[in-house]
């Protein structure tokens, strides 16, 4: 069984602080990753999509993909009220028209 | 540029009635899903169309139907509905299978 696997949290991040969520994948042959945030009541909403090994960065949020660890991580730097929600991490099955989303990490910045 | 669609938001149905889901995108995507959410499972995927004139179960698909009725629309259908049906509908688009997925604003059913 192919597996996105995420820590359900929930995180507890100070205001301006660096929020890290991290997720791991199963199947090895993944080349396709990504990242969407989901506020209480609302539809997921992508945020980053990744491809290749190393950091890809847009604005506050930097997503990290290490294939051979198999481990994808977001970065929210100086995190705001606003960036409290789920994040769900989301990868390709390999060479499939689907992609597998992990149960999600629940986020919460403090003032 | 509405982007996904969905009918209705909100319903309420008896045990044993049926209903359809609509969904439409106007992104010109090639492939659509069905997910259901409910607390604490995440995302899990009951049906997809990898493109027009095509349709696959996904982890959940049983006791439900879906047509892809053109390259805009696919619909689900809940031939008989039971309260393990009760959950929140999410259909989602992509260019191609496989690639990021754009959400629908969800369909909050409850069957009593």
């Amino acid at each position: 069984q192919k597996e996105v696997e995420q820590n359900s949290g929930p995180l507890s991040v100070p205001e301006g602080a660096i929020a890290s969520l991290n997720c791991t994948y199963s199947d090895r042959g993944s080349q396709s990753f990504f990242w969407y945030r989901q506020y209480s009541g609302k539809s997921p909403e992508l945020i980053m999509s990744i491809y290749s090994n190393g950091d890809k960065e847009d604005g506050r949020f930097t997503a990290q993909l290490n294939k051979a660890s198999q481990y994808v991580s977001l970065l929210i730097r100086d995190s705001q009220p606003s960036d409290s929600a789920t994040y769900l991490c989301a990868s390709q099955y390999s060479s499939a028209s689907k992609i597998i989303f992990g149960s999600g990490t629940r986020l919460s910045i403090r003032p | 540029n509405a982007g996904v669609t969905q009918t209705p938001k909100f319903q309420v149905l008896k045990t044993g009635q049926s209903m359809t889901l609509q969904c439409a995108q106007d992104m010109n995507h090639n492939s659509m899903y069905w997910y259901r959410q409910d607390p604490g499972m995440g995302l899990r995927l009951i049906y997809y169309s990898a493109s027009e004139g095509t349709t696959d179960k996904g982890e959940v698909p049983n006791g439900y139907n879906v047509s892809r009725l053109n390259k805009r629309e696919f619909s689900l259908r809940l031939e008989s509905a039971a309260p393990s049906q009760t959950s929140v509908y999410f259909c989602a688009s992509s260019a191609r299978g496989g690639e990021a997925q754009y959400f629908g604003p969800g369909t909050r059913l409850t069957v009593t």
